[in-house]
């Protein structure tokens, strides 16, 4: 079973722009979530997506934002980028119940300049 | 804000020793679990404990959860190179759960061969 596939791996934006992750879960799962990783925060849970509703968010602020497609990849974007938000953004598929463990992606690291 | 407080923040240990980490939490949980990340890369989900749950085994991994004092912690036994990574523990909140884990900050574990 292929894993969680994030892309692009790498991603270097100036201030002002704005961004699209793109994920695509394992096959069956229904669930998909996005955390920011950075090294003074840590990780941090963005929003969770099930059958293309949002069910979960995170504090950060609206210029974050995602969806999730009938196929259930998952897209997120972040809109007038600012030099804070450049970190590794992990993206992780579940079955989408409680006790199911989230299979994570390698990531996308996204560098604001 | 993260949920969980590891310790130590670093271990080095030689191959074939045991490794310990300790993880403290604020909150109820469903269930806490733990995840392992090699630098750069995805996460990996090691094993799930539910909040009824004492103790759990998978293959050289041993977790201990202990609900009355909010604290769990990881033995890794025989330790090899290859299980160089940081190390975290998660939980599984009560409410607003979907897809939302709360991470510590993670132990980082050096093994020399």
């Amino acid at each position: 079973k292929a894993g969680v596939t994030q892309t692009p791996r790498y991603l270097i934006k100036t201030r002002g722009q704005q961004v699209t992750l793109s994920c695509s879960p394992i096959s069956g799962h229904r669930s998909v979530s996005w955390y920011q990783q950075t090294p003074g925060q840590g990780l941090q849970f963005l929003f969770e997506y099930f059958s293309e509703t949002q069910r979960n968010k995170g504090n950060f602020p609206g210029r974050f934002s995602g969806r999730q497609f009938s196929n259930s990849r998952s897209e997120m974007n972040v809109s007038t980028l600012e030099l804070g938000d450049s970190a590794l953004y992990l993206c992780a598929s579940s079955l989408g119940d409680l006790e199911s463990p989230l299979h994570f992606g390698n990531g996308t690291r996204l560098t604001v300049t | 804000s993260q949920q969980g407080e590891e310790d130590p923040q670093a271990l080095s240990i030689q191959e074939g020793e045991n490794a310990t980490m300790n993880c403290s939490y604020k909150t109820s949980i469903n269930n806490l679990q733990w995840y392992r990340q090699n630098s750069g890369r995805g996460l990996v989900h090691l094993i799930l404990i539910r909040s009824n749950e004492r103790e759990k085994h998978s293959g050289r991994l041993r977790v201990t959860l202990d609900t009355s004092k909010k604290s769990s912690s990881l033995l890794i036994t025989a330790s090899r190179a290859a299980d160089t990574a940081s190390y975290f523990c998660a939980t599984g909140p009560l409410t607003d759960s979907w897809g939302k884990l709360q991470f510590g900050a993670g132990t980082q574990v050096v093994v020399t061969p």
